[in-house]
Formats: C-alpha cells, sequence, structure tokens
C-alpha cells in the first residue's frame, strides 16, 4: 500500500525555520515527483513546492520562493521542506504528496500543521 | 498563475438527486503533450484529499461510478448522479497543466 507520512510540524516564532519530512513506503520512491500542498485553518489548498524524482528539478510557489527549499534523499525514500523566514501567513497543515503520473497527485499524506505565532 | 475559478462555492442537496460542479480555468489546461491534466478531489471532514478523477474524467480505482468527470480547454464538469450521505465534503478542482499547480476555491456539498 502507497504510503506517505509527514513530520516536522509544530509552532515556531515568526521569522523562525523549521523542517517538515515526508517518509514514503509501499512504492520505488526514486523515480516519482514529490510535492507539498498547504491548507491554512479553514481555507483551500495552495501548491507549494515540487520535486523531480533525481532532485534536479525543483519548482516553489512565489509566496515561497527564497523563503523554503525542497529536498529528498532517495536512499532514505524520505521528502523535506525546509522552511525559514517564517510569516504567520505559512500557518496551515502541509501535506505531503506523490505525482503518480504527470499532473495529478494521487497519494497524499494525513498532513501536520505549522502554527507561526509569538 | 492560472485561476481556477469553482462554481457554486455552496451547494446543498437532496439525498438521490443529482449535483454538478464547475471549475473553470484562465488558461487552456491542454499540456504540450496533448493531455489535459485536470483534476478532482474530496475532501471529506477532518481527512485529507483524496483524488476522484484525473485527466478530467478518469474515474479512481474504488472510486463509485455516480462520480463522473467532463469537459475540455477551459471548462470542466463534475457530476454526482446520485448524492449519498457520505459525498457531504469539501470538491476541488486542481489543474496539473502549469506551475504552480493551482486549485478552485472548493465547493461545500452538503444534505438538505
Amino acid at each position: 500500500e502507497v504510503q506517505v507520512v509527514e513530520s516536522g510540524g509544530g509552532l515556531v516564532q515568526p521569522g523562525g525555520s523549521l523542517r517538515l519530512s515526508c517518509a514514503a513506503s509501499g512504492f520505488t520512491f526514486s523515480p516519482y515527483s514529490m510535492h507539498w500542498v498547504r491548507q491554512a485553518p479553514g481555507n483551500g489548498l495552495e501548491s507549494v513546492s515540487a520535486i523531480s524524482g533525481n532532485g534536479g528539478n525543483t519548482y516553489y510557489a512565489n509566496s515561497v520562493k527564497g523563503r523554503f527549499t525542497i529536498s529528498r534523499d532517495n536512499s532514505k525514500n524520505t521528502l523535506y521542506l525546509q522552511m525559514g523566514s517564517l510569516r504567520a501567513e505559512d500557518t496551515a497543515v502541509y501535506y505531503c504528496a506523490r505525482e503518480g503520473t504527470p499532473g495529478t497527485l494521487d497519494s497524499w499524506g494525513q498532513g501536520t500543521l505549522v502554527t507561526v505565532s509569538s | 498563475d492560472v485561476g481556477m475559478t469553482q462554481s457554486p462555492l455552496s451547494l446543498p442537496v437532496t439525498l438521490g438527486q443529482p449535483a454538478s460542479i464547475s471549475c473553470r480555468s484562465s488558461q487552456s489546461l491542454v499540456f504540450s503533450d496533448g493531455n489535459t491534466y485536470l483534476n478532482w478531489f474530496q475532501q471529506s471532514p477532518g481527512q485529507s484529499p483524496r483524488r476522484l478523477i484525473y485527466q478530467v474524467s478518469n474515474r479512481d480505482s474504488g472510486v463509485p461510478d455516480r462520480f463522473s468527470g467532463s469537459g475540455s480547454g477551459t471548462d470542466f464538469t463534475l457530476i454526482i448522479s446520485r448524492v449519498e450521505a457520505e459525498d457531504v465534503g469539501i470538491y476541488y478542482c486542481m489543474q496539473g497543466s502549469h506551475w504552480p499547480w493551482t486549485f478552485g476555491q472548493g465547493t461545500k456539498v452538503e444534505i438538505k
């Protein structure tokens, strides 16, 4: 069974940093592009970042460009999101999702909550 | 960014009756490979999003056949032929043709 499990969320002060992890299992991790999608409390869904299977290509939403860095360790079947210069508007549940085939996200984790507040 | 506009945003439906959700994009979702990467997701209360439909009209395994997707170019529709109680939730369209991938605002389906 395909499974992705996020961790690393928590409470952080404005301007602080946090690293999210996403552990994948049940499939061969390295060929698949992976994504981070977030959902602010009571709001809709927003693409944050994506990375190709070999890590050579990365993509960011304008709202996080220069502050967040996506990476992956295929030997550990793990996706990461390093978040810096955090703002209150980054408060959200962050989901990890697999791009099973081009243009779609077929498997999602349960999400991890990031709260940016003093 | 490609804008995705859903309507209606709230959809009260009687059990057993049909429901239709519209999704319009600000530009064509036909990708350079000829495919149209328009998806539909269901988010039940307290749950993660679940994919229902990909590439406009392909239903995921395990998704009841009362769910169907259609459309082309910039206009797309999700239809639930006969709404059941378990269909309550928020439905999102999402385009995967242009980065950043973007979502509609969501349509909340509830039972009258």
